[in-house]
């Protein structure tokens, strides 16, 4: 059974910084791209950052690029999501999802539970 | 940056059949832009459906399918359940982003 855990979320200063966490299991994690999407209270989805399998290709939405890394250990299993320079609009729950190509078309499959981060004086 | 455009809102009788669209700024939406699908319920993360304009997940229900429409990629839901009452979000590839649909609230009346 696939299974995305996402740890790290919490109460954060303005220009401050938090690092989220996806644990993976129940699938091959070095091979399959992965993603982070969040969602503003009471908002839309918003897709945030993509990975390739082997950690050599990044991309991000124009909004954090600059401010957010997002890595993968695959060893560990482990999506990373570091957010630093963090303003009030990031505030959302962070979603970790695996992303792949199959088909013909590209594809978010397997979704986390959410871990919410907070950005607030 | 694109904007992709969803109904806000829409209502549907159960055992209905009812069509969300999801439209680009850019133009019309084509497989280019591998059309994927979401539903999401108060309180729970997204759950996919459509991927790739039509293609369904091994857990997505027969009555869920996906096509392009106008210009517009789409998502049919035919015999509508009162527990398709949900959000409905659109995902595309835009250029080098990846854009989610402002979604559609569904309510089944």
């Amino acid at each position: 059974e696939v299974q995305l855990v996402e740890s790290g979320g919490g109460l954060v200063q303005p220009g401050g910084s938090l690092r989220l966490s996806c644990a993976a299991s129940g699938f091959i994690f070095s091979s399959y791209w992965m993603t982070w999407v969040r969602q503003a209270p009471g908002k839309g989805l918003e897709w945030v950052a993509n990975i390739k399998s082997d950690g050599s290709a990044k991309s991000y939405v124009d909004s954090v690029r600059g401010r957010f890394t997002i890595s993968r250990d695959n060893a560990k299993n482990s999506l990373n999501l570091q957010m630093n320079s963090l303003r009030a609009d990031d505030t959302a729950v962070y979603y970790c999802a695996r992303f792949d190509y199959g088909l013909g078309s590209y594809y978010i499959d397997y979704w986390g539970q959410g871990t919410l981060v907070t950005v607030s004086s | 940056q694109t904007v992709v455009t969803q109904e806000p809102s829409l209502t549907v009788s159960p055992g209905g059949t009812v069509t969300l669209t999801c439209a680009s700024s850019t133009g019309a939406v084509t497989s280019g832009y591998y059309p994927n699908w979401f539903q999401q319920k108060p309180g729970q993360a997204p759950r996919a459906l459509i991927y790739g304009t039509n293609n369904k997940h091994s857990w997505t229900p027969a009555r869920f399918s996906g096509s392009l429409l106008g210009g517009k990629a789409a998502l049919t839901l035919s015999g509508v359940e009162p527990e398709d009452e949900a959000e409905y979000s659109c995902l595309l590839y835009c250029g080098d982003a990846w854009v989610f649909g402002g979604g559609t609230k569904l309510t089944v009346l």
